[in-house]
């Protein structure tokens, strides 16, 4: 069983809907997590991080953690062209240069 | 230069030819790390550098080496290309010492071994 399961996809939404992207995890000691977009044909680049349990807000995007139940979400509201990527999570543990397990990436399709 | 920069972008190899990806950051970042990216397997690590001169083994090393003789470069040796080794790979680095480990990946070169 993988560390961290994320849905594939593909996702294909209307612009201005509200997009919910989720992993699940298996490992406790996980606490960063983060949220990674990736353009076709570019590398993956940091959206948005978490540490521990609890929310997060920036602009359109709201990352949620659960610890307890182990699951991890990120919320895109009034999604756009532009939001159209690959989503991945990722999650490291407490020590400082723990290496990321990274989900498999969520392929997202915004459609005007 | 400016962050991560990878080489060649794309290559097109035959099966047995030695292969080097090259990857410079100008960050000064003391980690770095060699990804490949497969459709359905996600992000895997190959090998990762916490600092120069030290190297270790990710989850999929086999048929693959790294050296880290700097703090800029990290190249990514295939000694003897197999198909499996078709992939899209990416180099990251971050500073490890911050309070959460943020990576800063390359653009990716796009492997095809034949």
């Amino acid at each position: 069983q993988k560390e961290v399961e994320q849905d594939p996809g593909p996702l294909s939404v209307p612009e201005g809907a509200i997009v919910s992207l989720n992993c699940t995890y298996s490992n406790s000691a996980f606490q960063y997590f983060m949220w990674y977009r990736q353009y076709s044909r570019k590398g993956p680049e940091l959206l948005m991080y978490t540490y521990s349990s609890g929310n997060k807000e920036d602009g359109r995007f709201t990352a949620q953690v659960d610890k307890s139940s182990k699951y991890i979400s990120l919320f895109i509201r009034d999604s756009q062209p532009s939001d159209s990527a690959t989503y991945l999570c990722a999650m490291s543990g407490e020590t400082s240069g723990s290496r990321l397990t990274f989900g498999e990436g969520t392929q997202l399709t915004v459609n005007p | 230069i400016a962050g991560i920069t990878q080489a060649p972008t794309s290559q097109i190899l035959a099966a047995g030819r030695r292969m080097t990806l090259r990857c410079t950051q100008d960050m000064r970042h003391n980690a770095m790390y060699w990804y490949r990216q497969d459709l359905g397997l996600g992000l895997r690590l190959i090998h990762y550098s916490n600092t120069a001169g030290t190297t270790g083994k990710g989850e999929v090393p086999d048929g693959y080496s790294v050296s880290r003789a700097n703090t800029d470069d990290f190249p990514l040796t295939l000694a003897s290309a197999v198909p499996s080794q078709t992939s899209v790979y990416f180099c990251a680095s971050s500073d490890s010492r911050a309070s959460y480990n943020e990576q800063f990946f390359g653009p990716g070169t796009r492997l095809t071994v034949l």
